[in-house]
Order: C-alpha cells, then sequence, then structure tokens
C-alpha cells in the first residue's frame, strides 16, 4: 500500500528565505506524485505534479520539485518565499485509478 | 470555466441528525470524488464515481454515509444519523475522465461539518 510522510506540520521561513517542505512517499510501483496546496478558505490547488516524464517539475507559483527514487522524496522548494505563499501544503501519491493518498499537510509560515 | 462548487460551506448539526453535502464538479467531467478531513489527521479517500456508477467506495466509513450521483453529474453525500466522529471538512474533486492515473483531480473548497 502506499502512503505519504510529510516532515513537519509547521515549517517558519522569512519572506525572502528558501522554502522548503519535505515528502517521502512509499509505494511498491511507480508513484505519481502531487503536491496541492489550501490557501485559507479555498479548496486545493493544484502546485506541480510527477508523471516521470522528467525529475525535477515546475509548477506554479515559483515552485518546483524534484523525485529521487533512491530517497524515495519528493520535496517541495521555492528560492524565495513571498508572503504570498503563506498556506498549508499537501503532498500526495496515486498509484491506483481512484485513490489519492495524502500526507497530513505542512503549514507554511511567512514572517516580514 | 467554473470550478467544483460545494453546498453548504459549512454545516453545524446536533448528533443524531441527517446532513447532505452538494458537489457540482466542473461541467464535463466524468469523474467525481469524495474526501474528507478529519481534524488533525490527512485528507482521506471516500469514493470515486465515474458518472453515475460507483466506481470504488472503499474509503466510505460505515453505512451512516450514502452517496449518490443520479444523472452523472451532481453528487450528494448524505451523513444519517451524524455522529460527533464525523466532524471535519469534507471534499469533492472532479476529473475530465479516462483511464489516465496521472490526471489531475480538480477540488473544490470543502465543506466544514461540525457535529455537536
Amino acid at each position: 500500500a502506499q502512503s505519504v510522510t510529510q516532515l513537519g506540520s509547521h515549517v517558519s521561513v522569512s519572506e525572502g528565505a528558501l522554502v522548503l517542505l519535505r515528502c517521502n512517499y512509499s509505494s511498491s510501483v511507480p508513484p505519481y506524485l502531487f503536491w496541492y496546496v489550501q490557501y485559507p478558505n479555498q479548496g486545493l490547488q493544484l502546485l506541480l505534479k510527477y508523471t516521470s516524464a522528467a525529475t525535477l517539475v515546475k509548477g506554479i507559483n515559483g515552485f518546483e520539485a524534484e523525485f529521487k527514487k533512491s530517497e524515495t522524496s519528493f520535496h517541495l522548494t521555492k528560492p524565495s518565499a513571498h508572503m504570498s505563499d503563506a498556506a498549508e501544503y499537501f503532498c500526495a501519491v496515486r498509484t491506483g485509478y481512484s485513490t489519492l493518498t495524502f500526507g497530513k499537510g505542512t503549514m507554511l509560515l511567512v514572517s516580514p | 470555466e467554473a470550478g467544483v462548487t460545494q453546498f453548504p460551506s459549512h454545516s453545524v448539526i446536533e448528533k443524531g441528525q441527517t446532513v447532505t453535502l452538494r458537489c457540482d464538479p466542473i461541467s464535463g467531467h466524468d469523474n467525481l470524488y469524495w474526501y474528507r478531513r478529519v481534524m488533525g489527521k490527512e485528507i482521506k479517500f471516500l469514493l470515486h464515481f465515474v458518472k453515475e456508477s460507483k466506481q470504488d467506495e472503499s474509503g466510505m466509513p460505515n453505512n451512516r454515509f450514502l452517496a449518490e450521483r443520479t444523472g452523472g453529474t451532481y453528487s450528494t453525500l448524505k451523513v444519517q444519523p451524524a455522529e460527533l466522529e464525523d466532524s471535519g471538512v469534507y471534499f469533492c474533486a472532479s476529473s475530465q475522465g479516462g483511464q489516465k492515473i496521472q490526471e489531475t483531480q480538480y477540488f473544490g473548497p470543502g465543506t466544514r461539518l461540525l457535529v455537536l
């Protein structure tokens, strides 16, 4: 069975600093991996997804993630945090037709 | 193009009452999914419709939950009778169609259910 672990329920950064949100997955088959973001009072919005075409995936709002099979990781990064990046971020894996399996989420806090 | 919409945005009910949540997917999307996030836990899959048929309902917690998608358009999720542990945020998502597991699921804003 597939699973996702997000390290850190809360991550705090200063505006302009590097953002690194960690995600490790467990899957017995090649995974399809997703990062979603939820801004306050909104639904989940897709940031980016890995579908085996390229290991470095670029998403919206300057975010990117690198798939590392040897480390079973799919960490999300952004070179310079913006105040508007404050939100909750979810890593998810999909190996079946129906189901997305989510991590517990990481709340990103950005201070001025 | 309108996104996935859900109604109501919030619902507060007493234990033992019935609540019905509604989801309108993106127009033309054959796939519709329900997920739930209980406070402090991860978002968990409940079920998946392809058009009006239930493709996978392995995540439904028990028979107090009934999901329907008559006509293959909007869907309802009824909880009857509601229990305290049913409190959480219920998300609906939709995707276009076809057997593509890398297909993006588009999520609605969720319905926040509180059972007292």
